[in-house]
């Protein structure tokens, strides 16, 4: 069993339909790190969070440590937010070593 | 002006042979990090580098020597280059070392033949 699942592995919505993409995680963190790669293959990283909830834009994304889960919603999608979408977190407490989820591959069609 | 930035972005070679992907970062970040993405997208950590000085060396094997001349620039050299050894490799970078936000550069895709 991976140290970080997410859920669902892949996803197709239309165009203005909400996201949710599902993050759990075995290990204790100090933070969880939420990551979007490009079909071109870039990545940037979208939230860091250790508690409660972050919004930026259309993104919102929430942690919920006790129950190690995070989840990262889309509002009013759009197909450029096409991509795959990559959880991360630390093996273990103030460490570098981030462990990654497989990637959510998410396609929004017009 | 781009943040991490990776040479080359694509590389054949055949098997056998020696290479190297160089990294710099121009955001003044003091910890810098190298990641192989594998066929399956799979990303994992490889090194990371905190003012030049080897932090995590993930089980990797020595045929792969990473460089941080200063804290800006990162390389990754890579010694009798196998089959498996074909991926994407990430470098990244971030302030601090539990990390922060991570800057990554392109990638550099590596194809053995």
């Amino acid at each position: 069993k991976n140290e970080v699942e997410q859920s669902p592995q892949n996803l197709t919505a239309q165009e203005g339909e909400f996201i949710t993409i599902n993050c759990s995680y075995s290990v204790g963190i100090s933070a969880l790190h939420w990551l979007q790669q490009h079909p071109g293959g870039g990545i940037v990283s979208l939230f860091m969070l250790s508690s409660g909830k972050k919004k930026h834009g259309r993104l919102i994304a929430t942690i919920n440590i006790q129950e190690k889960h995070s989840s990262l919603h889309i509002t009013a999608s759009h197909p450029r937010d096409s991509a795959v979408y990559i959880c991360a977190v630390p093996r273990s407490y103030n460490t570098d070593k981030l462990i990654f989820g497989t990637g959510t591959r998410l396609q929004v069609f017009p | 002006d781009t943040a991490v930035s990776q040479t080359p972005k694509y590389l054949v070679t055949q098997m056998g042979n020696d290479k190297s992907i160089k990294c710099e970062q121009n955001l003044g970040h003091d910890t810098m990090y190298w990641y192989k993405q594998d066929s399956k997208k799979f990303l994992k950590i490889m090194f990371s580098y905190n003012n030049k000085e080897l932090i995590i060396n993930e089980t990797v094997p020595n045929r792969f020597s990473p460089k941080s001349p200063d804290k800006a620039h990162l390389n990754l050299h890579i010694n009798s280059l196998e089959l498996g050894d074909s991926a994407v490799y990430f470098c990244a970078s971030s302030q601090g070392l539990a990390p922060g936000e991570l800057f990554f550069g392109e990638g550099s895709r590596l194809t053995v033949l």
